[in-house]
């Protein structure tokens, strides 16, 4: 079975710093990883997904994120955080095919000023 | 607008009652998925449906059902409501296989009084 650790249930960070968003993964499969964004009161916003091949990932809004399969890890990261980037993300695993997708907890991120 | 349309976006119903929600996935996607999002629970997968066909079932209550019709709109039907089913419910669609990734719907808010 597939599941994600996200660690840590809130982030806060000044603008301007690094984002640093945990998530850990457990597969007994090769994994696709994702990491969704979401804004109060909308969906879950693909941010990016690994599935293979290079193992550093982007995605939109300048976030990027390194698939370590040693560290069975799959952290979120942004250089320079911005107050938009304020919201809950969330990571996700599938092992594919026409399995479902399982999703961690979520981490809230806030921005200060 | 991600493309999926799920009605009503808020739903204030009493315990004992039964609702439907609907989910209209993107044009193109044959696979749609349901989950509830609630803030002890996180985001739970309750069912996925693949053209027409029922494919995973996760956690869900057998006071749940769906379905998935042809022309691939599902319904989500929720019956004997308990103060407990109050959530968000997102709807997802895909292409097909989970490794492209899935488009959320903006979700229904369910409110049991």
């Amino acid at each position: 079975a597939q599941s994600v650790t996200q660690l840590g249930s809130h982030v806060s960070v000044s603008e301007g710093a690094l984002v640093l968003l945990r998530c850990n993964y457990s597969s007994s499969v090769p994994p696709y990883l994702f990491w969704y964004v979401q804004y109060p009161n909308q969906g879950l916003q693909l941010l990016l997904k690994y599935t293979t091949g290079a193992t550093l990932v982007k995605g939109i809004n300048g976030f990027e994120a390194e698939f370590k399969k040693s560290e069975t890890s799959f952290h979120l990261t942004k250089p320079s955080a911005h107050m938009s980037d304020a919201a809950e993300y969330f990571c996700a695993v599938t092992p594919g095919g026409n399995n479902d997708m399982r999703f961690g907890a979520g981490t809230r991120l806030t921005v200060k000023p | 607008d991600s493309g999926v349309t799920q009605t009503p976006k808020h739903l204030i119903t009493a315990t004992g009652q039964r609702v439907t929600l609907r989910c209209s996935p993107r044009s193109g996607d044959l696979s749609v998925y349901w989950y509830q999002q609630s803030l002890d629970q996180g985001l739970q997968f309750l069912i996925q449906y693949y053209n027409g066909e029922e494919r995973a079932k996760g956690n869900i209550l057998e006071r749940f059902s769906a379905q998935q019709f042809p022309d691939l709109h599902s319904e989500l039907n929720l019956s004997s409501l308990e103060l407990g089913d109050s959530a968000l419910y997102f709807c997802a669609s895909s292409v097909g296989q989970s490794l492209y990734g899935y488009t959320f719907g903006s979700g229904t808010r369910l409110t049991v009084v």
